[in-house]
């Protein structure tokens, strides 16, 4: 299984930007880096996923260096509503069950204003 | 795009009795999961099903625990007898079928089981 690492939590202020990193060191020529947050009493729901290099959508970029061990979520300016559980996954849609879906504690990040 | 549906939203029941939840996924998705959640842990995948075909069911207590998904699309998680360890968030996703190695998975609000 391809095993994350992640902080346990993560305390920033309203307008910073955060960057959540996560480790991988046996992760797969063909795994995909995925990331979830997870607000309380709602189910996670998908915030970015990548393979190499940068990706960036409308709410978070996902850095991923040449060795792919390690990758990390950047969340610019963020606000109160940003305070979630965030988690990392690895794995590829080819892979099933436990190999592609092991969710980790992830990071509690707690925004105050 | 209607998300997952789950019911009920809330179940407590007495140790040693049976309950069941129900999933029905995005309309279209091949796959389902049922997730485990339990407070302060991450999401801990139970079953899953493409179509209705099961693909691993590696870490569902098979003693106590069953889940189907009657012709490819609804599904139920069935807890019998409960025990006080199962309190919990259950969690259904789906996801569509993909290329290429990328996923997503789209989480339902989940039921939350309290055994007392």
């Amino acid at each position: 299984l391809a095993k994350t690492t992640q902080p346990i939590s993560m305390d920033s202020y309203e307008g910073q930007e955060v960057n959540i990193t996560c480790s991988h060191n046996n992760i797969a020529t063909n795994d995909y880096i995925t990331w979830y947050q997870q607000f309380p009493s709602q189910g996670p729901r998908f915030i970015i996923q990548g393979y190499k290099t940068k990706v960036t959508n409308e709410v978070a970029s996902l850095f991923i260096p040449a060795d792919r061990k390690s990758s990390t979520l950047s969340l610019p300016r963020v606000s109160l509503s940003d305070t979630a559980v965030y988690y990392c996954l690895v794995g590829n849609s080819m892979d099933t069950g436990r190999r592609a879906l092991t969710f980790g504690s992830g990071t509690r990040l707690q925004v105050q204003p | 795009e209607a998300g997952v549906a789950q019911s009920p939203r809330y179940k407590i029941i007495e140790k040693r009795q049976s309950v069941a939840f129900w999933c029905n996924p995005i309309s279209g998705h091949a796959t389902l999961y049922w997730y485990q959640q339990i407070l302060g842990q991450g999401p801990k995948l139970l079953i899953q099903f493409q179509n209705n075909g099961v693909v691993d069911d590696s870490q569902l207590p098979k003693d106590r625990f069953s889940a189907e998904r009657l012709k490819g699309v609804d599904s139920t998680l069935k807890i019998q007898p409960a025990k006080l360890e199962d309190s919990a968030v259950y969690l259904c996703a789906s996801s569509p079928r993909t290329s290429g190695g990328t996923y997503e998975q789209y989480f339902g609000p989940g039921t939350r089981l309290t055994v007392t």
